[in-house]
């Protein structure tokens, strides 16, 4: 079965103290590693999507890469703002469901 | 505001009623998805529509789930005879297919609690 699994469950940093969130993923004939994030009480807003090993995005202080088993959201000096849950997902194989499988998430907290 | 919206954002219910929730996707959109979660955990997959048409299922939705997406526009979720293990956000997400994977963007969500 199709899994995807973040790490850590939890994250606090200080501001300005940079770091990286985990994804694992074991989905074969990847289509896509998805990355949202979450503020409490609220949907997932999309943030990035990677393709292929190798790739990278970037957006603020945000960093994303991908490799063949799994991605890593890079923050660089966090700021409180970017305090949040991020989810990371991968779809099925292609040919296979157009449902995204989500990992539980990491909540960071970054401290002032 | 052209994001996904959901209503109600809270729902109350005692177990045993029924409830539905509505979602309305991004107009150019042909793809609408409903996931639940639960508190500490990622969401999870219920169902999806392409147009009109319900192609998928999970097997999370049991017999009391139903959803509807009638003109391939707007969608209902209900809940029928609720139960306590209910109580979750309903998601509900939106993309435009072209084949391959696409992007899937999320509405505020419903907070259903059964009391």
């Amino acid at each position: 079965e199709d899994q995807v699994t973040q790490s850590p469950e939890a994250l606090r940093l200080q501001e300005g103290e940079s770091s990286s969130l985990n994804c694992s993923y074991t989905v074969s004939g990847l289509r896509g590693l998805f990355w949202y994030r979450q503020d409490p009480g609220k949907g997932p807003e999309f943030l990035f999507t990677l393709y292929s090993a190798g790739e990278e995005k970037e957006k603020e202080r945000l960093k994303a890469t991908l490799t063949k088993k799994e991605s890593f959201l890079h923050i660089t000096a966090p700021k409180p703002e970017d305090s949040a849950t991020y989810l990371c997902a991968s779809p099925g194989p292609q040919g296979g469901s157009e449902k995204l499988v989500f990992g539980k998430g990491t909540k960071l907290t970054v401290n002032p | 505001d052209t994001g996904v919206s959901q209503d109600p954002r809270h729902k109350i219910t005692k177990r045993g009623q029924n409830v539905t929730f509505r979602c309305d996707p991004i107009s150019e959109h042909n793809r609408l998805y409903w996931y639940r979660q639960t508190l500490g955990q990622g969401p999870e997959f219920l169902t999806y529509f392409q147009n009109e048409a319900q192609l998928e299922k999970s097997r999370l939705l049991s017999d009391r789930f139903s959803a509807e997406r009638p003109k391939g526009s707007f969608s209902t979720l209900e809940i029928q005879r609720t139960e306590q293990g209910d109580s979750a956000m309903y998601l509900c997400a939106s993309s435009f297919g072209r084949g391959g994977q696409d992007t899937q963007y999320f509405g505020p969500g419903t907070r259903l609690t059964v009391l």
